[in-house]
C-alpha cells in the first residue's frame, strides 16, 4: 500500500468554482503534512503546511484529520493561474518525505 | 541567492551508458534527496543522505548510485543497469519541515 494516496484527477473546473482535494496516508507515524504545487515540467514548490486545527492562506484552506488519516485542500474562487498539479506530502521522523501521485487541476475560463 | 542547482536541465544518453546528474546546494542543509518522476506519477525516492559520507537507498535504488563527499553536493549516477531511465529527476534538500527542490533534469535514453 502506498504511503500517500491521492485521486489523480484530472479536475476540470470553471473559474470561480470551489474545488476540494483529499488524500490519505497509511502510516500513523507520519508527523507533518504539506501540500506542494507543481507546474508543468517544473519542480514542486511548497504551497502550505497542514495542521490539525486547519489553516487558511487566502483562497486556500488545508485540513488534517489524524483519526481518519486524511488531508484535504480546498481552493475557493478558482483562478486560471491555479491550474497545476497538487501533491500531498507526509513527513515522518528523520526528514523522510512521502509524496502522493498528485492531483491535476485545470481551471477553465 | 541560496538554492539548489541541478545540471544539466536536459540530458540524452545512449543505451548502455552511465550518466551522472549534478545536484549542488548552498543552503547549508544536511539532508538531500533524489526523486524520480514519471508522467502521471508522483515522486519516487531513489536515494537520500542525512549527512556527509552517509546515504541510504530509497524505494527504487536499483540501477542508481550516489555519493556524498561534500555537504553541498549529492550527484546521482544512472547506470546501465537501470532498465528504464527515461524520466524527470528531482533533487531536494530539507530544513526542518520544508523540502526545497532543484529545477530538475529531464533524462532521455536514445
Amino acid at each position: 500500500r502506498k504511503e500517500v494516496e491521492q485521486d489523480p484527477g484530472p479536475f476540470n473546473v470553471p473559474e470561480g468554482a470551489t474545488v476540494a482535494f483529499n488524500c490519505t496516508y497509511s502510516n500513523s507515524a507520519s508527523q507533518s503534512f504539506f501540500w506542494y504545487r507543481q507546474d508543468c515540467r517544473k519542480e514542486p514548490k511548497l504551497l502550505m503546511s497542514v495542521y490539525s486545527s486547519g489553516n487558511e492562506d487566502g483562497r486556500f484552506t488545508a485540513q488534517l484529520n489524524r483519526a481518519s488519516q486524511y488531508i484535504s485542500l480546498l481552493i475557493r474562487d478558482s483562478k486560471l493561474s491555479d491550474s497545476a498539479t497538487y501533491l500531498c506530502v507526509a513527513q515522518r521522523t528523520g526528514n523522510q518525505f512521502y509524496f502522493g501521485t498528485g492531483t491535476s487541476l485545470t481551471v477553465i475560463p | 541567492d541560496g538554492g539548489i542547482t541541478q545540471s544539466p536541465k536536459y540530458l540524452f544518453r545512449k543505451e548502455g551508458q552511465n550518466v551522472t546528474l549534478s545536484c549542488e546546494q548552498n543552503l547549508n542543509h544536511d539532508a538531500m534527496y533524489w526523486y524520480r518522476q514519471d508522467p502521471g506519477q508522483g515522486l519516487r525516492l531513489i536515494y537520500y543522505s542525512q549527512i556527509v559520507n552517509d546515504f541510504q537507498k530509497g524505494d527504487i535504488a536499483e540501477g542508481y548510485s550516489v555519493s556524498r563527499e561534500k555537504k553541498e553536493s549529492f550527484p546521482l549516477t544512472v547506470t546501465s543497469a537501470q532498465k528504464n531511465p527515461t524520466a524527470f529527476y528531482l533533487c531536494a534538500s530539507t530544513y526542518n519541515t520544508e523540502a526545497f527542490f532543484g529545477q530538475g533534469t529531464r533524462l532521455t535514453v536514445v
